[in-house]
Protein backbone atom coordinates (compact mmCIF):
# COMPACT_ATOMS: atom_id res chain seq x y z
CA UNK A 1 0.00 0.00 0.00
CA UNK A 2 1.27 3.36 -0.64
CA UNK A 3 2.18 6.06 1.99
CA UNK A 4 2.77 9.73 2.16
CA UNK A 5 3.73 10.97 5.15
CA UNK A 6 4.02 15.17 5.41
CA UNK A 7 6.19 17.14 7.72
CA UNK A 8 5.87 19.68 9.25
CA UNK A 9 2.59 19.20 10.30
CA UNK A 10 1.98 23.42 10.12
CA UNK A 11 5.01 26.35 9.45
CA UNK A 12 5.04 29.69 10.44
CA UNK A 13 7.78 32.10 8.88
CA UNK A 14 8.22 35.66 8.49
CA UNK A 15 8.36 37.42 5.26
CA UNK A 16 11.00 36.83 3.07
CA UNK A 17 12.40 33.84 5.51
CA UNK A 18 12.92 30.62 3.13
CA UNK A 19 12.15 27.01 4.00
CA UNK A 20 11.15 23.67 2.79
CA UNK A 21 8.27 21.01 3.26
CA UNK A 22 9.25 17.63 3.59
CA UNK A 23 7.13 14.68 1.62
CA UNK A 24 8.30 11.20 2.47
CA UNK A 25 6.64 8.39 0.07
CA UNK A 26 6.82 4.57 0.09
CA UNK A 27 5.88 3.47 -3.00
CA UNK A 28 6.04 0.14 -5.07
CA UNK A 29 6.91 1.76 -8.10
CA UNK A 30 6.43 5.66 -8.51
CA UNK A 31 4.60 6.92 -11.49
CA UNK A 32 4.66 10.28 -9.91
CA UNK A 33 4.70 12.66 -7.24
CA UNK A 34 2.03 15.91 -7.13
CA UNK A 35 1.96 18.52 -5.11
CA UNK A 36 -0.73 20.79 -4.90
CA UNK A 37 -1.70 23.82 -3.07
CA UNK A 38 -4.99 24.39 -0.73
CA UNK A 39 -6.27 27.70 -0.05
CA UNK A 40 -9.17 28.04 3.05
CA UNK A 41 -12.42 27.38 2.14
CA UNK A 42 -11.03 26.14 -1.77
CA UNK A 43 -10.31 22.90 -3.25
CA UNK A 44 -6.69 22.07 -4.42
CA UNK A 45 -5.14 23.29 -6.75
CA UNK A 46 -2.10 21.30 -8.63
CA UNK A 47 1.09 23.23 -8.79
CA UNK A 48 3.96 20.17 -10.09
CA UNK A 49 4.38 16.59 -10.93
CA UNK A 50 8.00 14.99 -10.67
CA UNK A 51 8.44 11.73 -11.85
CA UNK A 52 11.83 10.68 -11.09
CA UNK A 53 14.32 10.89 -8.94
CA UNK A 54 16.27 14.12 -9.61
CA UNK A 55 13.82 16.13 -11.51
CA UNK A 56 13.31 19.56 -10.40
CA UNK A 57 10.44 21.99 -11.27
CA UNK A 58 9.63 25.40 -10.33
CA UNK A 59 7.12 28.33 -10.51
CA UNK A 60 7.94 31.59 -8.95
CA UNK A 61 9.23 31.63 -5.12
CA UNK A 62 8.27 27.72 -5.35
CA UNK A 63 10.36 24.77 -6.31
CA UNK A 64 10.05 21.11 -5.99
CA UNK A 65 12.82 18.11 -5.93
CA UNK A 66 12.21 14.73 -5.86
CA UNK A 67 14.48 11.59 -5.19
CA UNK A 68 13.41 7.92 -4.31
CA UNK A 69 12.67 8.32 -0.49
CA UNK A 70 10.94 11.52 -0.61
CA UNK A 71 10.46 15.50 -2.10
CA UNK A 72 10.57 19.06 -0.84
CA UNK A 73 9.14 22.47 -1.71
CA UNK A 74 11.48 24.86 -1.07
CA UNK A 75 9.94 28.43 -1.20
CA UNK A 76 11.95 31.25 -1.44
CA UNK A 77 11.88 34.40 0.11
CA UNK A 78 7.73 33.61 0.89
CA UNK A 79 5.08 36.38 0.57
CA UNK A 80 1.82 36.74 2.65
CA UNK A 81 -0.23 35.09 -0.33
CA UNK A 82 2.04 31.98 -0.26
CA UNK A 83 0.09 31.34 2.91
CA UNK A 84 -1.92 27.95 2.03
CA UNK A 85 -2.14 24.32 2.86
CA UNK A 86 0.30 22.44 0.71
CA UNK A 87 -0.28 18.60 0.13
CA UNK A 88 1.97 16.19 -1.54
CA UNK A 89 0.48 12.99 -3.19
CA UNK A 90 1.54 9.89 -4.86
CA UNK A 91 0.60 7.58 -7.52
CA UNK A 92 2.42 4.74 -6.72
CA UNK A 93 1.38 1.65 -9.13
CA UNK A 94 -0.32 -0.07 -6.10
CA UNK A 95 -3.15 1.77 -6.28
CA UNK A 96 -3.88 1.13 -9.70
CA UNK A 97 -4.36 5.33 -10.96
CA UNK A 98 -5.43 6.43 -7.29
CA UNK A 99 -3.46 9.27 -6.37
CA UNK A 100 -2.58 8.65 -1.97
CA UNK A 101 -2.55 12.23 -0.75
CA UNK A 102 -0.55 12.86 2.48
CA UNK A 103 -2.19 15.20 5.36
CA UNK A 104 -0.62 18.32 3.77
CA UNK A 105 1.36 21.46 5.87
CA UNK A 106 -0.01 24.47 6.76
CA UNK A 107 2.21 27.24 6.18
CA UNK A 108 1.59 31.09 7.49
CA UNK A 109 3.89 33.29 5.92
CA UNK A 110 3.57 36.65 8.49
CA UNK A 111 4.34 40.51 6.87
CA UNK B 1 -18.49 29.27 -16.44
CA UNK B 2 -14.92 27.99 -15.93
CA UNK B 3 -13.64 24.95 -14.33
CA UNK B 4 -15.02 22.97 -12.13
CA UNK B 5 -18.61 23.95 -10.15
CA UNK B 6 -20.17 22.53 -7.14
CA UNK B 7 -23.55 23.02 -5.59
CA UNK B 8 -24.43 23.44 -2.64
CA UNK B 9 -20.98 25.27 -1.04
CA UNK B 10 -22.80 24.13 1.97
CA UNK B 11 -25.73 22.04 3.03
CA UNK B 12 -26.96 21.23 6.95
CA UNK B 13 -29.07 17.98 6.90
CA UNK B 14 -30.22 15.52 9.53
CA UNK B 15 -29.88 11.66 9.46
CA UNK B 16 -32.60 10.69 7.97
CA UNK B 17 -33.07 13.13 5.22
CA UNK B 18 -32.18 12.96 1.40
CA UNK B 19 -30.02 15.21 -0.39
CA UNK B 20 -27.96 15.31 -3.11
CA UNK B 21 -24.70 16.76 -4.04
CA UNK B 22 -23.96 18.01 -8.10
CA UNK B 23 -20.99 18.83 -9.89
CA UNK B 24 -20.33 20.40 -12.96
CA UNK B 25 -16.87 20.15 -15.21
CA UNK B 26 -16.79 22.86 -17.96
CA UNK B 27 -12.82 21.80 -19.04
CA UNK B 28 -14.09 18.83 -21.74
CA UNK B 29 -12.14 16.58 -19.45
CA UNK B 30 -13.59 12.51 -19.40
CA UNK B 31 -13.17 11.74 -15.89
CA UNK B 32 -14.35 12.90 -12.77
CA UNK B 33 -14.01 11.91 -9.12
CA UNK B 34 -15.82 12.35 -5.90
CA UNK B 35 -12.98 12.77 -2.89
CA UNK B 36 -13.91 13.37 0.90
CA UNK B 37 -11.79 15.25 3.06
CA UNK B 38 -12.15 15.25 7.01
CA UNK B 39 -10.04 17.74 9.31
CA UNK B 40 -6.62 16.40 10.08
CA UNK B 41 -7.44 13.39 7.75
CA UNK B 42 -5.55 13.07 3.76
CA UNK B 43 -7.77 13.40 0.79
CA UNK B 44 -10.13 10.41 0.93
CA UNK B 45 -10.64 8.86 -3.04
CA UNK B 46 -14.36 8.02 -2.73
CA UNK B 47 -15.75 7.45 -6.65
CA UNK B 48 -14.15 7.96 -10.16
CA UNK B 49 -16.32 7.86 -13.07
CA UNK B 50 -14.63 7.74 -16.63
CA UNK B 51 -14.99 6.62 -20.41
CA UNK B 52 -13.20 3.40 -19.28
CA UNK B 53 -14.40 2.99 -16.23
CA UNK B 54 -16.68 3.32 -13.15
CA UNK B 55 -13.71 2.97 -9.95
CA UNK B 56 -15.18 2.81 -5.91
CA UNK B 57 -13.20 2.61 -2.95
CA UNK B 58 -15.20 -0.30 -1.16
CA UNK B 59 -14.69 1.14 2.06
CA UNK B 60 -17.51 3.77 1.35
CA UNK B 61 -20.30 3.28 2.71
CA UNK B 62 -23.39 2.48 0.31
CA UNK B 63 -25.45 5.35 1.97
CA UNK B 64 -23.11 7.39 -0.45
CA UNK B 65 -24.47 6.95 -4.09
CA UNK B 66 -22.66 7.98 -7.07
CA UNK B 67 -24.75 9.13 -10.42
CA UNK B 68 -22.61 10.51 -13.90
CA UNK B 69 -24.78 11.13 -16.50
CA UNK B 70 -22.90 11.84 -18.75
CA UNK B 71 -18.93 13.53 -18.51
CA UNK B 72 -19.86 16.37 -18.03
CA UNK B 73 -22.09 16.01 -14.79
CA UNK B 74 -21.21 14.45 -11.48
CA UNK B 75 -23.61 13.69 -8.22
CA UNK B 76 -23.34 12.24 -5.33
CA UNK B 77 -27.05 11.11 -3.61
CA UNK B 78 -26.69 11.28 0.29
CA UNK B 79 -29.46 9.19 2.72
CA UNK B 80 -29.15 8.28 5.89
CA UNK B 81 -25.89 9.80 6.81
CA UNK B 82 -24.05 9.89 10.06
CA UNK B 83 -22.48 12.73 11.95
CA UNK B 84 -19.38 11.15 10.67
CA UNK B 85 -19.86 11.67 7.62
CA UNK B 86 -19.61 15.91 7.92
CA UNK B 87 -16.50 16.75 5.72
CA UNK B 88 -15.95 18.68 2.74
CA UNK B 89 -17.06 16.76 -0.31
CA UNK B 90 -14.78 17.60 -3.45
CA UNK B 91 -15.40 17.11 -7.14
CA UNK B 92 -12.27 16.95 -9.17
CA UNK B 93 -11.93 16.14 -13.43
CA UNK B 94 -8.87 15.40 -15.39
CA UNK B 95 -8.16 14.88 -19.10
CA UNK B 96 -7.70 10.88 -19.38
CA UNK B 97 -8.00 8.48 -17.10
CA UNK B 98 -5.74 7.25 -15.61
CA UNK B 99 -4.57 10.33 -14.88
CA UNK B 100 -1.58 12.16 -14.67
CA UNK B 101 -1.87 13.04 -10.97
CA UNK B 102 -3.53 16.86 -12.19
CA UNK B 103 -6.92 17.17 -11.22
CA UNK B 104 -8.88 19.82 -11.26
CA UNK B 105 -10.66 20.49 -8.50
CA UNK B 106 -14.26 22.82 -7.38
CA UNK B 107 -14.51 24.33 -4.23
CA UNK B 108 -16.25 21.96 -2.46
CA UNK B 109 -19.65 21.33 -0.59
CA UNK B 110 -19.25 21.69 3.30
CA UNK B 111 -21.49 19.08 4.68
CA UNK B 112 -22.90 19.02 8.53
CA UNK B 113 -25.19 16.26 9.59
CA UNK B 114 -26.80 16.67 12.39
Amino acid sequence: EDQVTQSPEALRLQEGESSSLNCSYTVSGLRGLFWYRQDPGKGPEFLFTLYSAGEEKEKERLKATLTKKESFLHITAPKPEDSATYLCAVNGGTSGSRLTFGEGTQLTVNP
Amino acid sequence: ETGVTQTPRHLVMGMTNKKSLKCEQHLGHNAMYWYKQSAKKPLELMFVYSLEERVENNSVPSRFSPECPNSSHLFLHLHTLQPEDSALYLCASSSRHPNTGELFFGEGSRLTVL
